[in-house]
């Protein structure tokens, strides 16, 4: 089945660093979404991307969704503690039998050191 | 408001055992999922509901596994002849619409085989 690939799988940093990871898939999405998980919480969506090509920001978060419609970014800047979890890329490709079925990436875990 | 919720939020069973786990998606949320996510991974697709049907069940690993909507609102993960290896926490989204793209995800059900 369709895998996602996450890199890096780990990153620690000093807070006010800027950050960034990406994702990259074996197949075409038409959707990418980028999500946030804390312990004992389960994901929190932060940011959607739609289109090829589309760059997209909240807050200090940026994301891409690369125009081969097999990858996509993410960017944080000015890295603050509170910035400290799990980030997880996932693909989506609506219609046919695939519905809303979210591909998930393994996650990079991001470690701010204050 | 209220957020999915998820319950119980641990269950510790003994192998063989018939376990349900409960989720109550966001009001008027018409689209239900159900994933797994094992230690260090990604969450995986188990099934999707629109209203009161298993509109895709493709995740689903085996027979054991059966979830039900009855009335298009609250579902449960049933879960038969437990084995070890469905050690996992177990995480509920709900969306709007059907294929929306922002899935709101409850806290998950960790649940433990001994």
């Amino acid at each position: 089945g369709q895998q996602l690939n996450q890199s890096p799988q780990s990153m620690f940093i000093q807070e006010g660093e800027d950050v960034s990871m990406n994702c990259t898939s074996s197949s075409i999405f038409n959707t990418w979404l980028w999500y946030k998980q804390e312990p004992g919480e389960g994901p929190v969506l932060l940011i959607a991307l739609y289109k090829a090509g589309e760059l997209t920001s909240n807050g200090r978060l940026t994301a891409q969704f690369g125009i081969t419609r097999k990858d996509s970014f993410l960017n944080i800047s000015a890295s603050i503690p509170s910035d400290v979890g799990i980030y997880f890329c996932a693909g989506l490709n609506a219609g046919g039998t695939s519905y809303g079925k979210l591909t998930f990436g393994q996650g990079t875990i991001l470690t701010v050191h204050p | 408001g209220a957020g999915v919720s998820q319950t119980p939020s641990n269950k510790v069973t003994e192998k063989g055992k018939y376990v349900e786990l409960r989720c109550d998606p966001i009001s008027g949320h018409t689209a239900l999922y159900w994933y797994r996510q094992s230690l260090g991974q990604g969450p995986e697709f188990l099934i999707y509901f629109q209203g009161t049907g298993a509109a895709d069940d493709s995740g689903l690993p085996n027979d054991r596994f059966f979830a039900v909507r009855p009335e298009g609102s609250v579902s449960t993960l049933k879960i038969q002849r437990t084995e070890r290896g469905d050690s996992a926490v177990y995480l509920c989204a709900s969306s709007l619409r059907r294929v929306s793209y922002e899935q709101y995800f409850g806290p998950g059900t960790r649940l433990t085989v001994t």
